[in-house]
C-alpha cells in the first residue's frame, strides 16, 4: 500500500483555524471509516488526536475536529494555539489487515 | 498509570537480529490488539505489525517473513523478533495499543517512548 498523501506543511496565526488534508483511494479511507489522526511534537511519541474519522479521545481539546469526503479526510484546527505547532500525521485502515500512515503534515503557527 | 515501555534497541550489522520488547503497565497486552510502527529518522510513520487478543499475527509487507510479533502474557510483555536486518530498518520502534480492546479500531492511544535501531557496519 502506498502512503496516504498530505500536504508537507500547513501554517496559521494564533486564533485562526487551520485544515490539513489527507487523500487515499478507494482501499483505504474511502472504503473504511477508521481514520485517524496523529500528532507528534519533535522527539516525541505520536498522540491520537481523532480516530474513527471524528472521534475524539478523552482530554484532546474540541479545537481539533475531523472529517471525510470520498478518499479525503481533513483534520482541522480551530484557535489555533502556539503549543499546536507539531508534526501531524493521518492513518487509515488499507483492508487485508493493514495500517497505512500519511507522509505528514508540518504545522507553523506563525 | 497506563503506559508501555521499550527497550532492546541498538546498533546491529546488516544481516543480523535484534528482539525488541515493551513492557506495559496499567492493562493487559494480551486483551488488547497490540502493534508495532516504526519511524525512520526524519521520515513519516510506519505500521509494521498487529497481534490480536485471540493471537493472530499480521505483518506489512515490507517486514512480512523477517519480522516476528509475540507476547508473553506472565510478563504483560510485547515482542518483535526482527531477522535479516538491513539499513531500510533503521528507526525508531515504538509499540503501541489499540484505542479499543472490544473490536479493533486501527487507532493508537497508548504508545511507548519508542527505541531506537540502527543497521550498519
Amino acid at each position: 500500500q502506498s502512503a496516504l498523501t498530505q500536504p508537507p506543511s500547513a501554517s496559521g496565526s494564533p486564533g485562526q483555524s487551520v485544515t490539513i488534508s489527507c487523500t487515499g483511494t478507494t482501499s483505504d479511507v474511502g472504503g473504511y471509516n477508521f481514520v485517524s489522526w496523529y500528532q507528534q511534537h519533535p522527539d516525541k511519541a505520536p498522540k491520537l488526536m481523532i480516530y474513527e474519522v471524528s472521534k475524539r479521545p478523552s482530554g484532546v481539546p474540541d479545537r481539533f475536529s475531523g472529517s471525510k469526503s470520498g478518499n479525503t479526510a481533513s483534520l482541522t484546527v480551530s484557535g489555533l494555539q502556539a503549543e499546536d505547532e507539531a508534526d501531524y500525521y493521518c492513518s487509515s485502515y488499507a483492508g487485508s489487515i493493514k495500517e497505512v500512515f500519511g507522509g505528514g503534515t508540518k504545522l507553523t503557527v506563525l | 498509570e497506563v503506559q508501555l515501555v521499550e527497550s532492546g534497541g541498538g546498533l546491529v550489522q546488516p544481516g543480523g537480529s535484534l528482539r525488541l520488547s515493551c513492557a506495559a503497565s496499567g492493562f493487559t497486552v494480551s486483551s488488547n490488539y497490540m502493534n508495532w510502527v516504526r519511524q525512520a529518522p526524519g521520515k513519516g510513520l510506519e505500521w509494521v505489525s498487529v497481534i490480536y487478543p485471540g493471537g493472530s499475527t499480521f505483518y506489512a509487507d515490507s517486514v512480512k517473513g523477517r519480522f516476528i510479533i509475540s507476547r508473553d502474557n506472565s510478563k504483560n510483555t510485547l515482542y518483535l523478533q526482527m531477522n535479516s536486518l538491513g539499513a531500510e530498518d533503521t528507526a525508531v520502534y515504538y509499540c503501541a495499543r489499540d484505542v479499543a480492546a472490544a473490536v479493533v479500531r486501527w487507532a493508537f492511544d497508548i504508545w511507548g517512548q519508542g527505541t531506537m535501531v540502527t543497521v550498519s557496519s
